[in-house]
């Protein structure tokens, strides 16, 4: 039983379209996080959501919006794709923040 | 601005050649400073946290080491599975919640 799964795992589009990545975990954490991780290989924090709030929302474009429903989902939604998002994308969710945190496989992103 | 490094970039050791790998940080006031392990194709898995100046983690081949300004990940006598990039992160009291280092990409040749 995965703890922290991403859908879809490979996700390939059109610039100017709009995507959405899921995220959901089963660990019963309250914090959930988006990070994206360049061809560089850098791993970036983007958002971090602490019981369906917002509390950290690094300098990333509006086109980026992170939606949770509940504290065991946080989904990230993509409008405009620019060739620049080609990137994976990982989700991570911990107990209280900041603490360990257990990362999803991730989701590939390639924008033609 | 809190900063993480690591050196070096990439480490080619052979099978049974035990080495350290460096992750080096400038902090407002460091909370935590944790190690991953990265396998291609796959998300960060957690490895050790690391909280206070002197304090030392070790699992199997692996020991964490840390310092008022860096971390050590030694490896001793790898095998052929330990290949792979290994992460460092610290987390502050101030500022950015959670940033990584560039990573240490580790192979070991059988």
């Amino acid at each position: 039983d995965t703890a922290v799964s991403q859908t879809p795992k490979y996700l390939v589009t059109q610039m100017g379209n709009d995507k959405s990545i899921k995220c959901e975990q089963n660990l019963g954490h309250d914090t959930m996080y988006w990070y994206k991780q360049d061809s560089k290989k850098f791993l970036k924090i983007m958002f971090s959501y602490n019981n369906k709030e917002l509390i950290i929302n690094e300098t990333v474009p509006n086109r980026f919006s992170p939606k949770s429903p509940d504290k065991a989902h946080l989904n990230l939604h993509i409008n405009s794709l620019e060739l620049g998002d080609s990137a994976v994308y990982f989700c991570a969710s911990s107990r209280g923040q900041p603490n360990i945190q257990y990362f999803g496989a991730g989701t590939r992103l390639s924008v033609l | 601005e809190d900063q993480v490094t690591q050196s070096p970039e990439a480490l080619r050791l052979q099978e049974g050649e035990s080495s350290s790998l460096n992750c080096s940080y400038t902090v407002s006031g460091l909370r935590g400073l944790f190690w991953y392990r990265q396998d291609p194709g796959k998300g960060p898995e957690f490895l050790f946290t690391l909280y206070s100046a002197g304090e030392e983690k070790e699992k199997e081949r692996l020991k964490a080491t840390l310092t008022k300004k860096e971390s050590f990940l030694h490896i001793t006598a790898p095998k052929p599975e330990d290949s792979a990039t290994y992460l460092c992160a610290a987390s502050f009291t101030y500022g950015q919640n959670f940033v990584f280092g560039p990573g240490t990409r580790l192979s070991v040749l059988p």
